[in-house]
């Protein structure tokens, strides 16, 4: 099974700073197709999963574009240009590229 | 609006049998590979199964192999999870999550599994 491994895994952060988060996977996620299936969720507390990019950096709908995302191979990274109270919570990579498919950690994000 | 609406959770004992639904509504679910994910209390995120538009190709985790059954009726636009021989660490927030490559752009709201005696 192909591992993701998240850091940090808590991550205290100051309204209106950035935020990082790195995701590493222990087999490259390059599908045959030649796309790679890295996905950021989030997860408010109490709430369900919340997709926020797939295919490492492209953003879904509604997603504010203080989030991107970049990497290839087999690190990634999640970068929150600048904090929001609204963003608390824990957030996780995802590989869709070898079943079974898996998650990393988690990471939660809280504010100073 | 697309929807996932989770449904079928409850306390079982070990041993015991559960059937999870997820139903659509807002698309149409023959359209789409289909998921069911857990989550344990306090935990992280954990893959469980996965099914195919058609019903054809199934995948589980190694977790529940040979104990949960993944189905999906598409006239009904309805996914199913039938879980046996229960055990206290399938307690978990089981979701349902649309796509497969395209993994989780949609997720039921969740359905809670308790296992205890």
């Amino acid at each position: 099974d192909v591992v993701m491994t998240q850091s940090p895994l808590s991550l205290p952060v100051t309204l209106g700073q950035p935020a990082s988060i790195s995701c590493r996977s222990s087999q490259g996620l390059v599908h045959s197709d030649g796309k790679t299936y890295l996905n950021w969720f989030q997860q408010r507390p109490g709430q369900s999963p919340r997709r926020l990019l797939y295919r490492v950096s492209n953003r879904d709908s509604g997603v504010p574009d203080r989030f991107s995302g970049s990497g290839s191979g087999t690190d990634f990274t999640l970068e929150i240009s600048r904090v929001e109270a609204e963003d608390v919570g824990v957030y996780y990579c995802m590989q869709a590229t070898h079943w079974p498919r898996t998650f990393g950690q988690g990471t939660k994000v809280e504010i100073k | 609006e697309v929807h996932l609406v989770d449904s079928g959770g409850g306390l079982v004992q070990p041993g015991g049998s559960l059937r999870l639904s997820c139903a659509a509504s807002g698309f149409t679910l023959s359209n789409y590979n289909m998921n069911w994910v857990r989550q344990a209390p306090g935990k992280g995120l954990e893959w469980v199964s996965y099914i195919s538009e058609s019903g054809n190709t199934m995948y589980y985790a190694d977790s529940v192999k040979g104990r949960f059954t993944i189905s999906r009726d598409n006239a009904e636009n309805s996914l199913y999870l039938q879980m046996n021989s229960l055990r206290a660490e399938d307690t978990a927030v089981y979701y349902c999550a649309r796509g497969a490559w395209a993994f989780g752009d949609v997720w039921g709201q969740g359905t809670t599994v308790t296992v205890s005696s």
